[in-house]
């Protein structure tokens, strides 16, 4: 099966840049989503096409991939940006996510 | 306006059936494939099942296959997860949401769209 790995916890003071990794075998030949989700809410897509933003979602959210990894950077981080979030990506008709990241901003 | 509402989550004993729907509102169904996305309390998120906007053909996952099954009601625009043999372990919050393109053979997807999600308890 195809399996997505993403680091349990990452933390950032105010102002700095964070970067959440998602890893998999092949990863590099599919497209990855990444998605917030803040405590008691449902989940947000902020990145799409592995680099690609909703017009809502602010600039500082962006998405780079290199080989088998998908890195979500945080520039600038705000602490409403404290979240979860998690990596998505569609492998022969299913979905999988990575098990989450919690994103602290202190 | 893209607005998805789901209902029919509760309290069911291990074995027990549920069916959960999801009504959809500012779009028209068969325009978009459709999931439930289910995340057990504390837990990360898991995909569930899929229906194909086109042709309403589905997918499961593993996990569920052989106990539950999606479909939809288009004149309702509702689509409905039908939940049997229910385990301890698919108690979750049950999210419905919207894919990006009417098919949902397309690897550059995303869920551009969920509910407020429903939740699902299975105990004695």
């Amino acid at each position: 099966s195809f399996d997505l790995t993403q680091p349990p916890s990452v933390s950032v003071s105010p102002g700095q840049t964070a970067s959440i990794t998602c890893s998999g075998d092949k990863l590099g030949d599919k497209y990855t989503s990444w998605y917030q989700q803040k405590p008691g809410q449902s989940p947000v897509v902020i990145i799409f096409l592995d680099e690609k933003r909703p017009s809502a979602i602010p600039e500082r959210f962006s998405g780079s991939t290199s080989g088998n990894t998908a890195t979500l950077t945080v520039s600038g981080a705000r602490p409403e940006d404290e979240a979860d979030y998690y990596c998505q990506a569609w492998d022969r008709n299913t979905v999988v996510f990575g098990g989450g990241t919690k994103l602290t901003v202190l | 306006e893209v607005r998805l509402v789901e209902s029919g989550g509760g309290l069911v004993q291990p074995g027990g059936s549920l069916r959960l729907s999801c009504a959809a509102s500012g779009f028209t169904l068969s325009s978009y494939a459709m999931s439930w996305v289910r995340q057990a309390p504390g837990k990360g998120l898991e995909w569930v099942a899929s229906i194909s906007g086109t042709d309403g053909r589905t997918y499961l996952a593993d996990s569920v296959k052989g106990r539950f099954a999606m479909s939809r009601d288009s004149a309702k625009n509702t689509v409905f997860l039908q939940m049997n043999r229910l385990r301890v372990e698919d108690t979750a919050t049950y999210y419905c949401a919207q894919w990006h393109t009417t098919n949902w053979y397309y690897e550059g997807g995303t869920f551009d769209f969920w509910g407020q999600g429903t939740l699902v308890s299975v105990s004695s």
